[in-house]
């Protein structure tokens, strides 16, 4: 299967714990792309990827969230210190070179209890 | 900041009917997107459309980009039970890469 991959795909953690989500995109793709879905919502913007390099991040994004991209290859996503209000579904999405098409991961649905 | 108004918000229809969906943004876009959404799963790109006037198909699908830029809308022909889902517009405008979604569209296909 050569489209993005998200891992994992269920979490279940107790608020106040970190959690670490992990997005592969398809292998030809520089920039990536991590949103926030919430029920009955569209996707929000959380953080933009070029290669390794961090390039914007959005207001939703507290300082309690961070993004890495080391190699410009995969992505992780780390939750410190989560909250209820934490809880949604988190995407990541792939584009080449050109703008427009956006590739998305089947996602990390995140309960905080 | 940008904002899409997708509308209707649910829809209810016969198989076999047409659909017609649309979003309009306050803003101008240079790219619109729509894609489909199924439970517990990432959206799907169904169609992209770059240039204002553009009308893209893609199978039973047809897509178009407004001519001010600020609106887009979908139709589905002759529509299946496997077409039901949650249908969302974006777009991509100015100096900024990521995508601004609508609110989507619930789509019921009754047998």
């Amino acid at each position: 299967d050569t489209g993005v991959s998200q891992d994992p795909r269920h979490k279940i953690t107790k608020r106040g714990q970190n959690v670490t989500f992990r997005c592969d995109p398809i292998s030809e793709h520089n920039r990536l792309y991590w949103y926030r879905q919430t029920l009955g919502q569209g996707p929000e913007f959380l953080t933009y990827f070029q290669n390794e390099a961090q390039l914007e991040k959005s207001r939703l994004l507290s300082d309690r969230f961070s993004a890495e991209r080391p190699k410009g290859s995969f992505s992780t996503l780390e939750i410190q210190r989560t909250e209820q209000g934490d809880s949604a579904m988190y995407l990541c999405a792939t584009q080449g070179w050109a703008d427009g098409e956006q590739y998305f991961g089947p996602g990390t649905r995140l309960t905080v209890t | 900041g940008q904002q899409l108004n997708q509308s209707p918000q649910s829809m209810f229809i016969q198989e076999g009917e047409d659909v017609s969906m649309n979003c309009t943004s306050s803003s101008i876009f240079n790219t619109w997107l729509w894609y489909k959404q199924e439970p517990g799963e990432g959206p799907v790109l169904l169609i992209a459309l770059y240039k204002a006037g553009e009308l893209t198909s893609n199978g039973r699908l047809t897509a178009q980009f407004g001519i001010t830029r600020k609106d887009s809308f979908l139709n589905i022909s002759a529509s299946i039970p496997s077409d039901v889902g949650i249908y969302f517009c974006a777009g991509q405008g100015g100096s900024a890469r990521q995508l601004t979604f609508g609110s989507g569209t619930q789509l019921t296909v009754l047998p």
